[in-house]
């Protein structure tokens, strides 16, 4: 079954520390994985994209990593601001079928002060 | 600015009344999609469309029905709401049917 699984469901952390989100799926045949970012009350958006060779894309303080052997991946985000408050969410896509994405649940972030 | 735009970002109604969501593009992608977003849920595919004319269902159908007449255009239409379709609503597009651009919700509440 295609699924992708996320953790940890939510996480607190202070303003300037740094935090890992993680990413384990099942999905194939695997295209590509992406992470959004999703502002409470609005739409995700991309922050990266990763396909099968790649193993680590940067977008400014937002790092994530693939391991496709495992099916694994992570967003790091370093130096943590107010504003990365939000809900992050991995996307595998499949390279095939009509419904070729399949979302995790999503890591529900608070950077407090 | 390239954006997907939806109407109404909230809209509260009762049980049975018919009902529309908007949803347009201005990107001039092939690809279009309606998903719902729950707690605890994440976000399930509802409607999709590869082009005019051509949509197919996606995981939770039931209870929707979409139409693709003009390739920027993907509304969304409730004939009889329930409350268990009270939900928060994203119509999404994409040039290549994997990289998709959200819309920025809908909260439908129904009572």
């Amino acid at each position: 079954k295609n699924q992708v699984e996320q953790s940890p469901q939510s996480l607190i952390i202070l303003e300037g520390k740094n935090c890992t989100l993680q990413c384990n799926y099942t999905v194939s045949p695997f295209s590509n994985l992406r992470w959004y970012k999703q502002d409470t009350g609005r739409g995700p958006v991309s922050l990266t994209i990763m396909t099968f060779s790649e193993n680590t894309k940067s977008n400014g303080r937002y790092t994530a990593t693939l391991d496709a052997d495992t099916k694994q991946s992570s967003l790091h985000i370093t130096a943590s601001q107010l504003s990365d408050s939000a809900s992050y969410i991995c996307v595998v896509i499949r390279n095939s079928g009509n419904t070729p994405l399949v979302f995790g649940k999503g890591t529900r972030l608070s950077v407090i002060a | 600015e390239a954006q997907v735009t939806q109407n109404p970002r909230y809209l509260i109604t009762v049980t049975g009344k018919k009902l529309t969501v908007t949803c347009s593009q201005n990107m001039n992608h092939e690809y279009m999609s309606w998903y719902r977003q729950d707690p605890g849920l994440g976000l399930r595919q509802i409607y999709y469309s590869m082009n005019v004319e051509v949509t197919d269902k996606g995981d939770v159908p039931e209870g929707y029905k979409v139409s693709r007449k003009e390739k920027r255009n993907f509304p969304l239409i409730l004939e009889s709401p329930s409350p268990n379709q009270t939900s928060l609503y994203f119509c999404a597009s994409s040039w290549d049917g994997y990289g998709y651009t959200f819309g920025s919700g809908t909260r439908l509440t129904v009572v």
